[in-house]
């Protein structure tokens, strides 16, 4: 079956450190992958996204590159900000009428 | 532009009482979700239904039940519930555009069986 592994957290960081967090992955077939964030008492919103081997998203500064040979998806942030600090989950999809699989959440803790 | 649409916010229930919980997309999307998300757990899956008339089990389905009312609607039912359902509950929906279209969430669903 399809399942997403990604680092626990808490990560604390301190503003503009440089962020990782890790994301493997096991699919069937190709999936597209995802990085959703979660701000303190909203639902989840799409961070950045990729559809193939070798894309790249980005949003905000954010960065994944979908990695096939290593089956990865870590997202990276150059210099984090205090309003970054957010529970980010890694995801995937591989049909489009199928289901999503999440990843448990990294929480990232951001300090001034 | 409201999206995704949940109610109530909150909610506390007493062990064995029912309730709904109500979800209506404006997007005129085919699929829609119900997740619960625990603490350490993630998001996992309850029920989906990736069209208008049928709905499938996701990962956790025990407990619930599911309407695909019409197209905008998809509503999540706790016939008799119970502490081990005190969640936060989310409602997703997304279209079948390909496998890279995004789900978009609701607010959420706080709820407490006490």
């Amino acid at each position: 079956g399809n399942s997403v592994t990604q680092m626990e957290g808490p990560v604390t960081l301190s503003e503009e450190a440089f962020l990782t967090i890790n994301c493997t992955y096991t699919a069937t077939g190709y999936p597209s992958l995802f990085w959703y964030v979660q701000y303190p008492g909203e639902g989840l919103q799409l961070l950045l996204k990729a559809t193939k081997a070798d894309d790249k998203g980005s949003n905000k500064g954010f960065e994944a590159t979908y990695r096939k040979e290593t089956t990865s998806f870590h997202l990276e942030k150059g210099s984090v900000q205090v309003s970054d600090s957010a529970v980010y989950f890694c995801a995937l999809r591989v049909d489009s009428w199928g289901k999503f699989q999440f990843g448990a959440g990294t929480q990232v803790v951001v300090t001034p | 532009n409201a999206g995704v649409t949940q109610t109530p916010k909150f909610q506390v229930l007493k062990t064995g009482q029912s309730m709904t919980l109500q979800c209506a997309q404006d997007m005129n999307h085919n699929s829609m979700y119900w997740y619960r998300q625990d603490p350490g757990m993630g998001l996992r899956l309850i029920y989906y239904s990736a069209s208008e008339g049928t709905t499938d089990k996701g990962e956790v389905p025990n407990g619930y039940n599911v309407s695909r009312l019409n197209k905008r609607e998809f509503s999540l039912r706790l016939e008799s519930a119970a502490p081990s359902q005190t969640s936060v509950y989310f409602c997703a929906s997304s279209e079948w555009a390909g496998a890279g279209e995004k789900l978009f969430f609701g607010s959420g669903t706080q709820l407490s069986v006490l």
